[in-house]
């Protein structure tokens, strides 16, 4: 069955770090666009990186500079570093595949909760 | 940065047609992807490359997208079809969503 995990999440504090894990199963991450979504309480969704199959990444500008996407091919997993973390980091972080970018994203994790708060 | 504009909400009566849709500049010339949102649901994708439907998707959901303007069509629509919607695209290896569109079956 084709599946992805996500992990990590929790109650941090502002200016602390976090990393989240996506486990991927019933494919290989290391052939797909790998992405983070995020969606905070009642608001809509907001794309935060992607990983391309090439190894490529990239990020929205909104956390480029204090966020970090890579995968452990090994594992299968796709990780998100998130640092310097802010209260309006506050979000469910979803993990999304692709196949290619005009095919949308077509397997989505559960999602984990990330709250910054002091 | 490139932004995609949906209604906040759309209400359509149970066997009615629903049309959701999400404006950008010269959208026609992207490839546009929607996804379906239940409460406390992850996203579901429900069309891609504009018009086609994933694996397990009813054929009331259709698509189209010409000029600056993208739809999404909902034929037939069902109690189970109220969720929120968003569109999708890409924009320079960038990943934009609309803000969703809240579908209300009354």
């Amino acid at each position: 069955e084709v599946q992805l995990v996500e992990s990590g999440g929790g109650l941090i504090q502002p200016g602390g770090s976090l990393r989240l894990s996506c486990a991927a199963s019933g494919f290989t991450v290391g052939s797909h666009y790998m992405s983070w979504v995020r969606q905070a309480p009642g608001k809509g969704l907001e794309w935060v990186s992607t990983l391309y199959s090439s190894g490529s990444t990239y990020y929205a500008d909104s956390v480029k500079g204090r966020i970090t996407i890579s995968r452990d091919e090994s594992k299968n997993t796709v990780f998100l570093q998130l640092s310097s973390l802010r209260v309006e980091d506050t979000a469910v972080y979803y993990c999304a595949r692709a196949i290619a970018a005009v095919y949308g994203m077509d397997v989505w994790g559960q999602g984990t909760t990330v709250t910054v708060s002091s | 940065s490139y932004d995609l504009t949906q209604p906040p909400s759309v209400s359509v009566s149970p066997g009615q047609t629903a049309f959701i849709t999400c404006s950008g500049h010269k959208m026609g010339d992207r490839y546009v992807s929607w996804y379906q949102q239940r409460p406390g649901q992850s996203p579901v994708l429900v069309l891609y490359q504009d018009t086609q439907r994933p694996s397990g998707i009813p054929e009331r959901f259709s698509g189209s997208n010409f000029g600056n303007t993208a739809t999404l069509t909902i034929s037939g629509t069902q109690a189970m079809d109220e969720a929120d919607y968003f569109c999708q695209a890409w924009d320079s290896s960038t990943v934009v969503f609309g803000g969703g569109t809240k579908l209300t079956v009354l």
